[in-house]
């Protein structure tokens, strides 16, 4: 069982342009998480999605991030006009269900340098 | 406490000694709370995830406890060995599945 995939692993960007970074949950999950990474910083939650839902977006800045989870494909985090505090380490985890016990899984994180 | 406090923030401990740090949680509205073993470029591997006052848990030379009354929880690692140098997480879940993380504790094992 495959773990939790994320590409690319490294992203360079100029500023004013756009990120794509993706995610494939584990095998038979449902539920995505991206949580960011800031340089010095300790991880912080971004957005937790469904299939095709947004659950809770509360970590996202409100401007030029977005997040999607369609019901065929990876889960997608997009930055739109990058600037140079968009570089950081972005994590992606799954879980199976909302239960209790819910292990979050996470990726081996895609590394995003603007220059 | 309003955030996640793990201390101490980096530790060295010599190969075969027992070692032990700590997580402090805000104790309202608990839910649950999880640990993490991190190796750099790595992903975070999940340890285990705690919801029971006074619960305990145990993976090979790992083991974890719990106290949600007061909010803290203790990770110990008995007989250190060089494999084990990581940087330990801990997070608390309100019940959202918004994982609050800690900063972290680095352990280093010398040989």
């Amino acid at each position: 069982n495959a773990g939790v995939m994320q590409n690319p692993r490294h992203l360079v960007r100029r500023r004013g342009q756009e990120a794509r970074l993706r995610c494939s949950p584990m095998k038979g999950h449902s539920h995505v998480y991206w949580y960011r990474q800031l340089p010095e910083e300790g991880l912080k939650f971004m957005v937790y999605l469904q299939k095709e839902n947004i659950i809770d977006e509360s970590g996202m800045p409100k401007e030029r991030f977005s997040a999607e989870f369609p019901k065929e494909g990876p889960s997608i985090l997009r930055i739109q006009q990058v600037v140079r505090g968009d570089s950081a380490a972005y994590f992606c985890a799954s879980s199976s269900d909302r239960g209790l016990t819910d292990t979050q899984y996470f990726g081996p994180g895609t590394r995003l340098t603007v220059l | 406490i309003l955030n996640v406090e793990q201390s101490p923030q980096s530790l060295h401990v010599q190969e075969g000694d027992s070692t032990n740090f700590t997580c402090s949680f805000p104790s309202s509205n608990f839910y649950a709370l999880h640990w993490y073993r991190w190796e750099t470029a790595k992903s975070p591997e999940a340890l285990f995830v705690m919801t029971l006052n006074g619960d305990e848990k145990k993976k090979g030379r790992i083991s974890a406890t719990l106290n949600t009354k007061e909010g803290y929880s203790y990770l110990y690692i008995k007989g250190s060995q060089p494999e084990d140098s990581a940087t330990y997480l801990c997070a608390s879940d309100k019940g959202a599945q918004k994982l609050v993380f800690g900063q972290g504790t680095r352990l280093t094992i010398n040989p």
